[in-house]
């Protein structure tokens, strides 16, 4: 099974609403990442959970939230968005990397969230 | 900076034709994925290529690895509109939990 899953599918907020989505994976993978990605272009990074610890947060502003409550289960909390932030949220699993192992992502079907 | 380079960024062609998609890079990858993206939806992986000069085919699609491990190309041979698509190129680094994407290629082929 390489499936990760996400919840909502689509999501439409206003400026002041605080939100929350999920991802969820049962692959035993203990890497986990958020992307955001526009139209047409490839995903963004946002953060990397590495054993359930935040390894990477490429400068996101903090009106974002990432939280990891387990390994199986990934969260990005929302507040105060901008309408500029409409986009499409990626949520994606590997292994974790060690040495020269090598390993791939695998995404789930993402959530479209549009800021009002 | 891109860490991967991938070209081109879009292709129009007919049913039939073969056409081939580039994505390269002076850094070394412990790995390099391919995958597929349609609207709206997350991006399927395709393939992973791990060792040098390794070739994977899959129906239609070939993919190399270069043998330095810092380049890769897909070719699709007899293009269908089914083929329709973004098409990624992501590599991840030694020891490090982060992946890198070319730009895209924004493939649609015509009936």
């Amino acid at each position: 099974d390489t499936e990760v899953t996400q919840t909502p599918k689509h999501l439409v907020m206003g400026m002041t609403n605080k939100k929350s989505l999920k991802c969820e994976q049962h692959m035993g993978h203990r890497a986990m990442y958020w992307y955001k990605q526009k139209a047409k272009k490839p995903p963004e990074l946002m953060f990397v959970y590495s054993y359930e610890k935040l390894s990477i947060n490429e400068s996101v502003p903090s009106r974002f939230s990432p939280e990891c409550p387990n390994s199986s289960l990934l969260n990005l909390h929302l507040h105060a968005l901008q309408p500029e932030d409409s986009a499409l949220y990626l949520c994606a699993s590997s292994q974790a990397a060690v040495g020269d192992s090598s390993y791939e992502q695998y995404f789930g079907p993402g959530t479209r969230l549009t800021v009002t | 900076t891109q860490l991967l380079e991938q070209s081109p960024q879009f292709l129009s062609i007919q049913e039939g034709e073969n056409l081939t998609v580039y994505c390269n890079s002076s850094s070394v990858f412990s790995s390099l994925q391919w995958y597929r993206q349609e609207p709206g939806e997350g991006p399927v992986l395709l393939v992973t290529v791990v060792t040098g000069g390794e070739v994977k085919k899959l129906k239609r699609l070939t993919f190399q690895f270069g043998d330095a491990r810092k380049d890769s190309s897909l070719h699709i041979t007899a293009a269908q509109p089914g083929d329709t698509g973004l098409y990624l190129c992501a590599g991840g680094l030694y020891n490090f939990n982060k992946f890198y994407f070319g730009s895209g290629t924004k493939l649609n082929v015509k009936p």
